[in-house]
């Protein structure tokens, strides 16, 4: 069946670093929604992406999905302190359920 | 619009018993998904529901199980708890549930299984 991978698992930097989490499908993609969870809390919609190459920014955070619609990405520059939590990319294949990566937890030092 | 409501938010069973969680979705949509969520495992997709039918499942055991009301409330029962059935359970609603709509997911119930 599909399988969605996320890397890194984990992430700690300091307040005002870069952040990119990766996302790879096992197949491809008819769209691809990336999620956030606050800790103690629920996840959030944040983006979703359809087209082969498609950008779309949200302040300060970038989504890319892939040429092949088989991965993506999810940048945030210069992290703050609201940007704790763990970010789910969730893919959804031709005629199938979503499936939800494992996320990637961020952690931002102050 | 009220977001998605789930009840109980807590709830304390022991090994054996049986439980039964409710999510009430935003008003207007028919589609409910239920996903269980443990540190080790994340977010696994239990059922969906659109129009009072169980329209996808994911591979959990029969003891789980689901329904769906005429109003698009729904609830999923859990017999027979075993420990590893401890997790936060999340109900999310979409308008129909197709064609990769964004998914609203509720505040979730954590169950703990003694």
């Amino acid at each position: 069946g599909q399988q969605v991978m996320q890397i890194p698992q984990y992430q700690h930097v300091q307040e005002g670093e870069d952040f990119t989490t990766y996302c790879n499908s096992s197949t491809t993609l008819s769209n691809i929604q990336w999620y956030k969870q606050r800790p103690g809390g629920h996840p959030v919609f944040l983006i979703q992406l359809v087209k082969s190459g498609e950008v779309k920014k949200q302040k300060r955070l970038t989504f890319q999905f892939g040429e092949a619609k088989k991965n993506s990405s999810l940048h945030i520059t210069a992290t703050q302190t609201t940007d704790v939590g763990t970010y789910f990319c969730a893919g959804h294949g031709y005629g199938q359920n979503f499936v939800f990566g494992p996320g990637t937890r961020l952690s931002v030092l102050p | 619009k009220a977001g998605v409501t789930q009840t109980p938010r807590y709830l304390i069973k022991t090994r054996g018993q049986q439980v039964t969680l409710s999510c009430s979705p935003i008003s207007g949509h028919r589609s409910v998904s239920w996903y269980q969520q443990t540190p080790g495992q994340g977010l696994q997709f239990l059922f969906e529901y659109f129009s009072e039918t169980q329209r996808n499942k994911g591979n959990f055991p029969g003891r789980f199980s689901g329904r769906q009301f005429s109003n698009s409330r729904s609830e999923m029962n859990v017999s027979t708890l075993e420990l590893g059935d401890s997790a936060l359970y999340l109900c999310a609603s979409s308008s129909s549930g197709t064609g990769g709509e964004t998914q609203y997911f509720g505040p979730g119930t954590r169950l703990l299984v003694l």
